[in-house]
This record gives structure tokens, C-alpha cells and sequence, in this order.
């Protein structure tokens, strides 16, 4: 089955600063790989994913992720982090056709941004 | 192009009764998927529809049910409430079944007393 890991449920980083939230999943193969951003009271917004290919994937919002297989993980990136980044954040796997649309989440990062 | 709908936004029921939640995917996806999401358990996948069948079902009771309409939109129904049952649910419609790239609806928060 399918599982993923965020290590870190808060991480606070001062604005201008850089960020780092990992990901781990555990999967067979290589799955598709997804990160999400949620702000309070609001659905999923979809920052970036991969699929194949190029193991670097850049997103919106100045967000990138870098998928390495040797390493089951799938960190998301920005260089420097604006107030308004303030969220939380879920890394999620999809297993390729096999189960469909189906989605399966961490349990999320919760961002803080300091001024 | 209208993102993803879902009514009603907010619902408060009581324990014992039952619910059903709708949502509209974007204009041209066939895909409808559903996850609960609740401070305890996260972000859960309940089931998905396609072409009006359920092609995946996650780890629920039975008292979680759906459908699909032929214009794709989807309703989730929730027998006998519990208060467990108190989350966000969120509708997430994709193009097509091989395109797993999901958007997600506002979500509907459901509270039960």
C-alpha cells in the first residue's frame, strides 16, 4: 500500500528565507507525486506534480520539488518564502492507473511565515 | 472555465440523520473523487465515480454512499450520522481517469451534534 511522510507538522521561516518541506512516500514503483497547498477554510489548491521525466518540476508561486528515487522523496523548494505562503501544505501519491484517481496524503505542514 | 462547486458550504445535522452533499466538476471532467478530511485522520479518499460507476472505493462504512449523474456532477450521502462523521468534505474532479491531476472544490463542512 501506498504511504507518505511529512517529517514536520510546523515549520515557521522568517519572510525572505528560504524553505524546505520534505516528503517521503513509500510506493513499489514510481508514483505520480503531487504537492497541495490549503489555506484556512478552502479546498486544495495544486502547486506541482510529476509525473515522469525531469526530476526537477517547477510549480506555481515560485515553488519547485525535486523527485529522487533513491531516496523515496519528493521536497518541495522555495528560495524565498513571502507572508502570504503561510498555509498548510500536503504531499500526496497516486499509484499510476492502478487505483485510478485515487489520492493519498501526508498529514500536512503547516507553514508560518515571520515578519 | 468555473472551477469546482460544491453545496452546501456549510451543514449542521444532528446524530441519526442523514446527508447528501453535491458537487459540480469543471465543465469536461468525467472523474469525480471525494475525500473526508478531519483534524484526527487527515485528508482520506472515500470513493471515486467515473462515467456513473464507482471505480474505487476508500477504507468507509456503508453508511457512505454516492452517485454520479450523466453531466458528471456527483452527490455523497451519509446514512445514520455519527459524530465522527464531523469533517470537511472535499470534491475533487480530473479530466479523465489516466489524469490524475485533481481539482479540488471548496469543500463542505459538516458538523454533527
Amino acid at each position: 500500500a501506498q504511504s507518505v511522510t511529512q517529517p514536520d507538522i510546523h515549520i515557521t521561516v522568517s519572510e525572505g528565507a528560504s524553505l524546505e518541506l520534505r516528503c517521503n512516500y513509500s510506493y513499489g514503483a514510481t508514483p505520480y507525486l503531487f504537492w497541495y497547498v490549503q489555506s484556512p477554510g478552502q479546498g486544495l489548491q495544486l502547486l506541482l506534480k510529476y509525473f515522469s521525466g525531469d526530476t526537477l518540476v517547477q510549480g506555481i508561486k515560485g515553488f519547485e520539488a525535486e523527485f529522487k528515487r533513491s531516496q523515496s522523496s519528493f521536497n518541495l523548494r522555495k528560495p524565498s518564502v513571502h507572508w502570504s505562503d503561510a498555509a498548510e501544505y500536503f504531499c500526496a501519491v497516486a499509484a499510476p492507473m492502478e487505483y485510478g484517481n485515487k489520492l493519498v496524503f501526508g498529514a500536512g505542514t503547516i507553514l508560518r511565515v515571520k515578519s | 472555465k468555473a472551477g469546482v462547486t460544491q453545496t452546501p458550504r456549510y451543514l449542521i445535522k444532528t446524530r441519526g440523520q442523514q446527508v447528501t452533499l453535491s458537487c459540480s466538476p469543471i465543465s469536461g471532467h468525467r472523474s469525480v473523487s471525494w475525500y473526508q478530511q478531519t483534524p484526527g485522520q487527515g485528508l482520506q479518499f472515500l470513493f471515486e465515480y467515473f462515467s456513473e460507476t464507482q471505480r474505487n472505493k476508500g477504507n468507509f462504512p456503508g453508511r457512505f454512499s454516492g452517485r454520479q449523474f450523466s453531466n458528471s456532477r456527483s452527490e455523497m450521502n451519509v446514512s445514520t450520522l455519527e459524530l465522527g462523521d464531523s469533517a470537511l468534505y472535499l470534491c475533487a474532479s480530473s479530466l479523465d481517469r489516466g489524469d490524475n491531476e485533481q481539482f479540488f472544490g471548496p469543500g463542505t463542512r459538516l458538523t454533527v451534534l
